[in-house]
């Protein structure tokens, strides 16, 4: 069964300053990786996405991440955090082999704070 | 392009009361998936719909249904509601069914059980 680690609840750091979320997923197969952000009161939001190739990936919001296979991670980065990305940020794994559908699992989340 | 609309936004019921929240796709979109939020459990998928048939179930209690229409709506029901039911109810809509099709949320319906 895929699953996802996010390890940090909480976060906080300066406005300006750099960014890594981290997540470690379980899934037999080449995953299909998501990153999601969610603002209180809002649905999600898609950041970024990997299917295959190119194991870094830009998103929306000046947002990457980097997919690591040797250590079944995604961790986001920024580097340069905005006060308005104080958000809970969410990675999730898709099923890649046929038939899976696209049902997400999604990892606890992380809350973001920034400090102005 | 309008995005995903659910209502109503915010519910209230009592335990035993049974509950319907609805969900309309973004134009175009076939595929139809529903998620729990809670604080405990986190995301959790609840059911996955594709031209009005069930492709994919989470884990939870028969209680839990849902539906699609032929204009792709969908609705989730919640019979004999507990109170392990308060939670927002996400729906995601997608072009197709396929994994690395994108999936893109509503707001969300909060619903509260007393």
């Amino acid at each position: 069964a895929q699953s996802v680690t996010q390890p940090d609840i909480h976060i906080t750091v300066s406005e300006g300053a750099s960014l890594e979320l981290r997540c470690n997923y379980s899934y037999g197969a080449t995953p299909y990786l998501f990153w999601y952000v969610q603002s209180p009161g809002q649905g999600l939001q898609l950041l970024l996405k990997y299917f295959s190739g190119d194991t870094l990936v830009q998103g929306i919001k000046g947002f990457e991440a980097e997919f690591k296979r040797s250590q079944s991670s995604f961790n986001l980065r920024k580097p340069s955090v905005h006060w308005s990305d104080a958000a809970e940020y969410f990675c999730a794994v898709g099923a890649s082999v046929t038939g899976g559908g696209n049902k997400l699992t999604f990892g606890t989340g992380t809350q973001l704070k920034v400090e102005l | 392009k309008a995005g995903v609309t659910q209502t109503p936004r915010y519910l209230i019921k009592t335990r035993g009361q049974q509950v319907t929240l609805s969900c309309s796709p973004i134009s175009g979109h076939r595929s139809v998936s529903w998620y729990q939020q809670t604080p405990g459990q986190g995301l959790q998928f609840l059911f996955e719909y594709f031209s009005e048939t069930q492709r994919n179930k989470g884990n939870f209690p028969g209680r839990f249904s849902g539906r699609q229409f032929s204009n792709s709506r969908s609705e989730m029901n919640v019979s004999t509601l507990e109170l392990g039911d308060s939670a927002l109810y996400l729906c995601a809509s997608s072009l197709g069914a396929g994994s690395t099709d994108t999936q893109y949320f509503g707001p969300g319906t909060r619903l509260t059980v007393l």
